[in-house]
């Protein structure tokens, strides 16, 4: 039962451009989000975070939208560079949960 | 480095082998999380553990694999009688608190076991 979903496993967005990345779930408990970068090789590395009692947070070039009645969230990125390439994940943790779920990741490419 | 150190990064083992993946937490962490990444797919969540507790081991299969935080020392996951099903990564993740605190987790790098 994947509860956190990314629909789109790949994306690409030239430099300088918007990226835009996607994440929907279904259990409405869900308090808290994440997005993480992965490169290969490498662990994921924590990038952002919302908590529900917010809609918008932004650090730097990334921010993140959410949207309660939607259950959908996103992070945008811009502008985007090449180093941004590399696997987003979200997750979604709920006060009464004990564990993060993860989706199954966005492989973002930024050409220059 | 004060980030979450796994050990070893690769590991080969035979089937029917035991496999033991080592993680320390980042310094300050008592609550340590292990997932299994297979090929193409994200992150399972496998095991919760806090110092010398299982929190949750949901995730965890009941047979074969086992984890351990203990007092002293990091922690370990371990596979006994390894199967070729068994081959992927296997991230731990570090949090100073738990998950309802409303604070990320930290993630090593993770060690990617195949089975011959």
């Amino acid at each position: 039962d994947q509860q956190v979903k990314q629909n789109s496993p790949s994306l690409s967005v030239q430099e300088g451009r918007i990226s835009i990345l996607n994440c929907d779930y279904t259990n409405s408990m869900f308090d808290y989000f994440l997005w993480y970068k992965k490169y290969p090789a490498e662990g994921p590395t924590f990038l952002i975070s919302i908590s529900s009692i917010k809609d918008k947070n932004e650090d730097g070039r990334f921010t993140v939208f959410l949207n309660k009645s939607a259950k959908h969230l996103s992070l945008h990125i811009v502008p985007s560079q090449p180093g941004d390439s590399a696997v987003y994940f979200c997750a979604a943790s709920a006060k009464t949960g004990n564990q993060f779920y993860f989706g199954t990741g966005t492989s973002l490419t930024v050409i220059p | 480095n004060a980030g979450v150190m796994q050990n070893p990064r690769h590991l080969v083992r035979r089937r029917g082998q035991e496999a033991r993946l080592r993680c320390s937490p980042m310094k300050g962490h008592s609550h340590v999380y292990w997932y299994r990444q297979l090929p193409e797919e994200g992150l399972k969540f496998m095991v919760y553990l806090q110092k010398e507790n299982i929190i949750d081991e949901s995730g965890m299969p009941k047979e074969r694999f086992s984890a351990e935080f203990p007092k002293e020392g990091p922690s370990i996951l371990r596979i006994q009688q390894v199967v070729r099903g068994d081959s992927a990564a296997y991230f731990c993740a570090s949090s100073p608190g738990s998950v309802n605190s409303n604070q990320p987790q930290h993630f090593g790098d993770g060690t990617r076991l195949s089975i011959l």
